[in-house]
Formats: C-alpha cells, sequence, structure tokens
C-alpha cells in the first residue's frame, strides 16, 4: 500500500545527544514536511521541502535540521540545541503541485527524554 | 469551536446525533481549507476539503462550510458514531508563495456516547 512510514515509533533521547527520525514515502509526493505536536495544541512547522535537494525553515526551525537527498526520505534531525525536544513529530507529504492538496501524514514518532 | 489556548474545546455528542465542530481562521488569503481527524496516537486523517470558491462541499456523512465573510468553517457530522471520537483540526493554506503549507488550528476533541 502507498502511504508515509515514520520511524521509530518511540525514541528516547539523553542530554546533548542529536537523535534522527527517518521519514519515507512511496506516494511519489515532491513536497515532504516535518510538524511538532505538543500535548493540547496544534501542528506546528518544523521544516518543509518542496523537490529533492531543496528545504525552507517552517516556523519552529531552531534545533533541527533535515536533508533531502531522495524524494522519498526527508530524515529530521533533533539536535541538542533543542532544549525542548519533547513532543510527538509528525510527517507529511503532498502532491508538488502547488496549494489545493491536502498533506497526508505518517503515524507518528513520539520523542522523549531520558 | 477551535480558540488560542492551551485547553483543547470539547463536544459530546450521543450516537445517531450530528455533530457541528467549528473554527475561526485568521488569514482572508487563505484560499483552501482542510479537516482532520486524529485518533490518540496517530497522524491526522484527511477527511474533507473545501477551496475558497466555494461554500459548502459534502462528504460521506461529512459537510464542510465555508463562510469567508466572518472567516469562518465547520465541519458537520451525520448520525455521529463511536468511531467517530477523535480531536479535529482545521487547517488553512494561505496560497501563493506559502506553496503547500498549512497552518493548523488547535483542535476540538469529539466525544461520541454509545
Amino acid at each position: 500500500d502507498g502511504g508515509i512510514t515514520q520511524s521509530p515509533k518511540y525514541l528516547f533521547r539523553k542530554e546533548g545527544q542529536n537523535v534522527t527520525l527517518s521519514c519515507e514515502q512511496n506516494l511519489n509526493h515532491d513536497a515532504m514536511y516535518w510538524y511538532r505536536q505538543d500535548p493540547g495544541q496544534g501542528l506546528r512547522l518544523i521544516y518543509y521541502s518542496q523537490i529533492v535537494n531543496d528545504f525552507q525553515k517552517g516556523d519552529i526551525a531552531e534545533g533541527y535540521s533535515v536533508s533531502r537527498e531522495k524524494k522519498e526520505s526527508f530524515p529530521l534531525t533533533v539536535t541538542s540545541a533543542q532544549k525542548n525536544p519533547t513532543a510527538f513529530y509528525l510527517c507529511a507529504s503532498t502532491t508538488g503541485q502547488g496549494t489545493g492538496q491536502p498533506q497526508h501524514f505518517g503515524d507518528g514518532t513520539r520523542l522523549s527524554i531520558l | 469551536g477551535e480558540s488560542v489556548g492551551l485547553h483543547l474545546p470539547t463536544l459530546s455528542v450521543q450516537e445517531g446525533d450530528n455533530s457541528i465542530i467549528n473554527c475561526a481562521y485568521s488569514n482572508s488569503a487563505s484560499d483552501y481549507f482542510i479537516w482532520y481527524k486524529q485518533e490518540s496516537g496517530k497522524g491526522p486523517q484527511f477527511i474533507i476539503d473545501i477551496r475558497s470558491n466555494m461554500d459548502k462541499r459534502q462528504g460521506q456523512r461529512v459537510t464542510v462550510l465555508l463562510n469567508k465573510t466572518v472567516k469562518h468553517l465547520s465541519l458537520q457530522i451525520a448520525a455521529t458514531q463511536p468511531g467517530d471520537s477523535a480531536v479535529y483540526f482545521c487547517a488553512e493554506n494561505a496560497g501563493g508563495t506559502s506553496y503547500g503549507k498549512l497552518t493548523f488550528g488547535q483542535g476540538t476533541i469529539l466525544t461520541v456516547h454509545p
């Protein structure tokens, strides 16, 4: 089945450690997105990528980094500079046809601090 | 309906009743709107979308209404079922250079009692 796969489902980070969250899609979508979700809040955009080898900062990019070397993959690294990383992280993708297209989501990675 | 703040609005209904979930959006330039359903521990699931040149769109058991004059969006669920219990988010896209970027509301918790 086509879809978006995020791994791992749960992840624990130690102080001073960088961790990388995986996002893979087989929908042949051009655009991919990373969101952060905190309890009782909506989704906030971290980074997005419209095309391979290009990505843009979202609203809360500080302490995060991404890469887009392949169309189907958009990994997110939570760096040690992110002082409050505990959250639910969601990856999404959509076709590269501009606005007016729904984003499709993976089932998220829950990151916690040890 | 949805609002800024740390406490999600809630809606409790009896099975078989109709549900109406409201959303006030912020950007008068937004031209595309989506409703998502999110169950616990999962990613948001697309329900229905609407473009700004429409004021109503119907799907299976769901209807979205758009009032651009007052920047208001609503989701109506007919014959609500226990499986409809979830958090519902509205999202808007401002179009133009924002290219597919969605701004999410905080969400409304819908609880359906058998």
